[in-house]
């Protein structure tokens, strides 16, 4: 099935600096990334996703790349604030044709602090 | 509208109990979910519906039992579960199980066994 590392698994960074996480996945079927927030006691949210036919996708502060040679893509934070602070996980999603079609799988997680 | 909701918002229970939790969504969506969640973890999945039918059950023990009553509803019905099941359980639904649909989650149910 679908394997998916995320680094750091934590992040700290002052208020205005950029965060980058990382992801590897391991199921070249694999052709949708979403990025969820997930602030404590809360219930994950997506910020951005990204499907397989698009290399790069921004939306404000908040941009997602994604390398299929590779099989890695990254979510990049510019700017950042300290509402920015959660635990941000990466996922996968393997489509027709993968042995774990349709079973979206998470990273380990991110715990970003921004402190002011 | 893009909402999940679930009840109850928190659980204790002891290991002899029976309880259900519940899952609704109105966005017409076909594909129902539910993750287990420690703390400090990604959401694990457990068991997938489509189209009210179960299309994957990930080795869940058969303590968790899911039902889905129809298109906008999903139930977890629990019996003689173990203290460490406690945890957050999320359901989450998508237009379809298919390629490159998003999973938007309910607030979850805490879960504690005592």
């Amino acid at each position: 099935g679908e394997n998916v590392e995320q680094h750091p698994s934590t992040l700290s960074v002052q208020e205005g600096d950029s965060a980058v996480i990382k992801c590897t996945y391991s199921d070249s079927a694999s052709n949708y990334f979403p990025w969820y927030k997930q602030e404590l006691g809360k219930r994950p949210q997506l910020i951005i996703d990204i499907r397989s036919n698009v290399g790069e996708k921004k939306d404000q502060r908040i941009a997602v790349t994604l390398n299929k040679t590779a099989k890695h893509f990254s979510l990049h934070i510019t700017e950042t604030q300290p509402e920015d602070s959660a635990v941000y996980f990466c996922a996968a999603l393997p489509g027709a044709g993968g042995t774990s079609y349709g079973k979206l799988t998470f990273g380990q997680g991110t715990i970003l602090t921004v402190h002011p | 509208d893009t909402e999940v909701t679930q009840t109850p918002k928190h659980l204790v229970m002891g290991m002899t109990n029976k309880k259900s939790l519940k899952c609704e969504q109105h966005m017409g969506h076909r594909a129902m979910y539910w993750y287990k969640q420690k703390a400090k973890k990604p959401p694990e999945l457990m068991f997938v519906y489509s189209y009210e039918k179960l299309s994957i059950n990930e080795s869940v023990p058969s303590r968790f039992s899911p039902e889905c009553p129809n298109s906008s509803l999903l139930n977890l019905h629990l019996h003689a579960l173990q203290p460490e099941d406690s945890a957050l359980y999320l359901c989450a639904s998508s237009q379809d199980r298919g390629q490159g649909e998003t999973q938007y989650f309910g607030p979850g149910t805490r879960l504690l066994v005592l």
